[in-house]
């Protein structure tokens, strides 16, 4: 079956580092991506792994472990902006699989 | 990145009618084109998957004859939710994938939702 877990919320502070963890158990893998998405909005593309390793990107970061079905978004320099969900997603095939989310609450 | 638009963006409906939602690619070839339904405070969850010119492959649990899916054209698709009923009220968000479209490692684009509300 999938099953694809991630924190429910977490907080922290403008300036803070977060990291936002997300393990999965899924019949295919092809790829796993970050997405953020604010309240009544669609998702927003972060980041995609494919590979082990970490992908960075500005104040952000993802890094993928295959063997242990594990992954992680890192968020540097946090904003209130910042404040949102963040997704997992696992690439089953052609179609995406989604995490519940983190509800992230950035405070000054 | 690419773009893809829905519309509406808010629909209030009776119990009972039915409501077309409709997804566009602006700006590339979308020859797939994903559905998803998310309830408040839940994940996106898949509800289909549509090739263009092709039936919808639907995901398990989802009734087929209540949302009819059409991907006609490789810059549309629309779901039409028939005799809507209160516990359809969802957030709808369409993602296409597709030709022409920037962005990396085939990245599925979204569109900005669909709140549908059945009274």
């Amino acid at each position: 079956g999938q099953n694809i877990d991630q924190p429910t919320e977490m907080t922290a502070t403008e300036g803070a580092i977060v990291q936002i963890n997300c393990t999965y158990q899924t019949s295919g893998f092809n790829g796993l991506f970050w997405y953020q998405q604010h309240a009544g909005e669609a998702p927003t593309f972060l980041s995609y792994n494919v590979l082990d390793g970490l992908e960075e990107k500005g104040r952000f970061s993802s890094f993928l472990s295959r063997s242990k079905g594990y992954s992680y978004l890192l968020l540097k320099e946090l904003q209130m902006k910042d404040s949102a969900s963040y997704l997992c997603a696992v690439r089953e095939r052609r179609s995406l699989i989604f995490g519940k989310g983190t509800t992230l609450s950035v405070s000054s | 990145g690419a773009v893809v638009s829905q519309h509406p963006s808010r629909v209030i409906c009776k119990s009972g009618t039915s409501v077309k939602i409709e997804c566009r690619s602006l700006d590339f070839q979308a020859t797939t084109m994903f559905w998803y339904r998310q309830f408040p405070k839940q994940s996106l969850m898949l509800m289909a998957t549509s090739n263009e010119g092709s039936k919808a492959t639907y995901e398990q649990g989802v009734e087929k004859d209540k949302f009819l899916i059409n991907h006609a054209s490789l810059t549309l698709s629309t779901l039409t939710v028939t005799s809507a009923h209160p516990e359809d009220s969802s957030f709808y968000i369409c993602s296409a994938r597709g030709r022409g479209a920037s962005g990396s490692h085939n990245e599925q684009f979204f569109g900005p939702g669909t709140r549908l509300t059945v009274l």
